[in-house]
């Protein structure tokens, strides 16, 4: 019983190419969201959706775009991907916006742009 | 300032020892403050909540100084399965209701048999 999935989990892909990355959750929560974890292991937030709406939009580039097409569902999809990119990007959940509650996390989705 | 600052590590410490952690943060507003667990290539899972009065959770204590924008784990006889990343956590207010964490970079320990 997996609480919080992503597809893929590894994605190796060329400069310029676009991709996207699923996440769903199982457990009820109102609240998802993208971090992404680089190289020295520096975890930040990128997106997160309440009930479908947008409520976190960090400095991003707008080739990242995320879509929730209902509250268990947060997908995101890259445009023109560039090697910055090249992270670990997590999904997590949680029960409400308000952060005082546990994130849980998927398992991540290794990104390598060649 | 980083807004969550840790030691990266290494601590490399025998089985059985007692080892603690530090970790500031520079958001005097923040309410919530957890540790966070992530082992080698995996997700990051909650380990614990600290609360102002301090909390312990088996081997596993951990303390609150709002005063000094400080917060502290202390794992006491360490396992060699304690070995992992230990990330400082803190929300910070993003907007109305809606709150984000902020992670610090974590610190490794490395438990030798």
């Amino acid at each position: 019983d997996t609480a919080v999935s992503q597809t893929p989990k590894y994605l190796v892909t060329q400069m310029g190419n676009d991709k996207s990355i699923k996440c769903e959750q199982n457990l009820g929560h109102d609240t998802m969201y993208w971090y992404k974890q680089d190289s020295k292991k520096f975890l930040k937030i990128m997106f997160s959706y309440n009930n479908k709406e947008l409520i976190i939009n960090e400095t991003v580039p707008n080739r990242f775009s995320p879509k929730s097409p209902d509250k268990a569902h947060l997908n995101l999809h890259i445009n023109s991907l560039e090697l910055g990119d090249s992270a670990v990007y997590f999904c997590a959940s949680s029960p409400y916006r308000d952060s005082y509650n546990e994130q849980f996390f998927g398992p991540g989705t290794r990104l390598t742009v060649l | 300032r980083k807004e969550v600052e840790q030691d990266p590590g290494p601590f490399n410490v025998p089985e059985g020892a007692t080892v603690a952690f530090n970790c500031t943060y520079s958001n005097s507003a923040s309410q919530s403050f957890f540790w966070y667990r992530q082992d080698c290539r995996k997700e990051p899972k909650l380990l614990m909540s600290v609360y102002s009065s301090g909390n312990e959770d088996g081997r596993f204590t951990a303390q609150l100084n709002r005063a000094s924008q400080y917060i502290s784990l202390l794992i006491r006889d360490s396992k060699l399965s304690d070995s992992a990343t230990y990330l400082c956590v803190v929300n910070a207010n993003y907007g109305g209701a809606t709150n984000k964490l902020i992670f610090g970079t974590g610190t490794l320990l490395a438990v030798q048999p």
